[in-house]
């Protein structure tokens, strides 16, 4: 059953705590991405990797942290840096080929991550 | 310029109807252009999508009208059903160095089909 799976589905933050939320895909996809989504604000790119061992910001990576050691893998770690984490986080991920008409994203189900 | 607008950001419909959701860029090099659907709890998934070399396409009760002068696109559910009561987002992006640029999405709407 090939998909994206994101865990934990609730995540619950302390003050000043780092928390990872988990993305794994068996998709064979290269490219994968993280996105945060806000009620009314639609999705905003946190960070993506399009390659093993590679990642690039998005537009609002202050106060993330991402790796990407395997092909299936690419966690993010929210940092007591992000002062606002209270949001719904997607990970996604896509085949990236450079002839490739139709750059599909293939999404998780998400997880909600609240603050204590 | 790297904005896609949408509007409304709620829809509510009655069952039968049309839902109607517009988009709106400046930015003339974009060349791909998805509508996701999102239910509630879940991730988004690619509903269809239009490239600008054509101005309308249709799949099953959804179309997409591109109008390439206006820099607007739209979609259209015709024959509304209550399942069909989700969140829509348009997005919008660039090929860069012969693949495609990451996507920049709309701030969605909130699709709600009364019975």
């Amino acid at each position: 059953d090939g998909g994206i799976t994101q865990s934990p589905k609730y995540l619950f933050r302390k003050e000043g705590q780092n928390v990872t939320l988990s993305c794994e895909q068996n998709l064979n996809h290269d490219a994968m991405y993280w996105y945060r989504q806000d009620p009314g604000q639609g999705l905003r790119l946190i960070y993506y990797s399009q390659i093993v061992n590679d990642f690039q910001k998005g537009d609002i990576a202050e106060g993330y942290s991402v790796s990407r050691e395997k092909k299936e893998s690419f966690p993010l770690t929210v940092t007591s840096a992000q002062k606002n984490p209270t949001a719904f986080y997607l990970c996604a991920s896509s085949t990236r080929r450079t002839t490739a008409r139709n750059e599909k994203l293939f999404f998780g189900s998400g997880t909600q991550l609240s603050v204590l | 310029q790297q904005q896609v607008k949408q509007s409304p950001q709620s829809l509510i419909v009655q069952k039968g109807g049309i839902s109607i959701i517009n988009c709106a860029y400046e930015n003339t090099a974009f060349d791909y252009f998805p509508w996701y659907q999102q239910f509630p709890g879940k991730g988004p998934a690619l509903l269809i999508a239009i490239r600008p070399d054509v101005s309308e396409k249709k799949e099953g009760r959804f179309t997409i009208s591109f109008n390439k002068s206006a820099k607007q696109f739209s979609l259209h559910i015709m024959d509304s059903q209550p399942g069909d009561s989700a969140t829509y987002f348009c997005a919008a992006s660039i090929k860069v160095r012969g693949s495609q640029g990451n996507l920049i999405f709309g701030k969605g709407t909130k699709l709600s089909v009364k019975p």
